[in-house]
C-alpha cells in the first residue's frame, strides 16, 4: 500500500522568504501526486497534480512541486510567500483507481 | 463547472443522538464520490467511498455509514453518535475512471456532546 511522510508539522516563514514543504511518498510504480491546500474551517483546494511528463509541476497561486523519482519527494516551493499563504498543506498519492492517501498535513505559518 | 455543496456546515449534537450529513455534486455526471473524516493532527481518513448509485465502499468499520440514493447525492449517517465522531467532515468527487484527481467540498464540522 501507497503511503506519504510530511516530516515537517508546522513551518513559520517571513513574508518574503521562499518556501519548501516537503513531501515523501512510498509506492511501487509510478505514483499520481498531489498538492493540496486548506485554510481554516474550510475545504482542501488543489494546488497542483503530477501524473506523468515534465518533473516540475506548476499549480495555482504561484506554487511548483518537483517530483524525482530517486528520492521519492515530490517537494512544494514558492519563490515568494504572501501572508495569504498561510493555511495547511497536504501531500498526497494516488496509486490507482479510486484510492488517495494523504499526508497527515503541514501547517504554514508567515511572519510580517 | 463543476460544484459541490454540503450541509450543514456546522453540527451540535448530544452523544446517542442520530446524523444525516449530506452531499451533493453539480455540473459532473456518475462521479466518484467521498466521504473523508479529518482530526487535527491526523490529516485525512477516508470513510466511505461511492462509484455508483447504491454501491459503498466502507474503508473503517465504525458506527458510521453512508448512502448513495442518487448519482450526485451521497449521505454520511449514523444511528447513535460517540464522542469520537467529533470532527471535520470532508466530501469529494472525481471524475468517473482515472487519473484520481479529488475536489472537496467545504466541510462540516461536527461536535458530539
Amino acid at each position: 500500500a501507497q503511503s506519504v511522510t510530511q516530516p515537517d508539522i508546522h513551518i513559520t516563514v517571513s513574508e518574503g522568504a521562499s518556501l519548501e514543504l516537503r513531501c515523501n511518498y512510498s509506492y511501487g510504480a509510478t505514483p499520481y501526486l498531489f498538492w493540496y491546500v486548506q485554510s481554516p474551517g474550510q475545504g482542501l483546494q488543489l494546488l497542483l497534480k503530477y501524473f506523468s511528463g515534465d518533473t516540475l509541476v506548476q499549480g495555482i497561486k504561484g506554487f511548483e512541486a518537483e517530483f524525482k523519482r530517486s528520492q521519492s519527494s515530490f517537494n512544494l516551493r514558492k519563490p515568494s510567500v504572501h501572508w495569504s499563504d498561510a493555511a495547511e498543506y497536504f501531500c498526497a498519492v494516488g496509486a490507482g483507481y479510486q484510492k488517495v492517501t494523504f499526508g497527515i498535513g503541514t501547517k504554514l505559518q508567515v511572519i510580517p | 463547472s463543476q460544484t459541490i455543496h454540503q450541509w450543514p456546515a456546522t453540527l451540535v449534537q448530544p452523544v446517542g443522538s442520530p446524523l444525516s450529513l449530506e452531499c451533493t455534486v453539480e455540473g459532473t455526471s456518475n462521479p466518484n464520490l467521498y466521504w473523508y473524516r479529518q482530526a487535527a493532527g491526523r490529516g485525512l481518513q477516508l470513510l466511505f467511498y461511492s462509484v455508483g448509485i447504491g454501491q459503498i465502499s466502507s474503508e473503517v468499520p465504525q458506527n458510521l455509514s453512508a448512502s448513495r440514493p442518487q448519482d450526485r447525492q451521497f449521505i454520511l449517517s449514523s444511528k447513535k453518535l460517540l464522542l469520537s465522531d467529533s470532527g471535520f467532515y470532508l466530501c469529494a468527487w472525481s471524475s468517473e475512471g482515472g487519473p484520481e484527481t479529488q475536489y472537496f467540498g467545504p466541510g462540516t464540522r461536527l461536535l458530539v456532546l
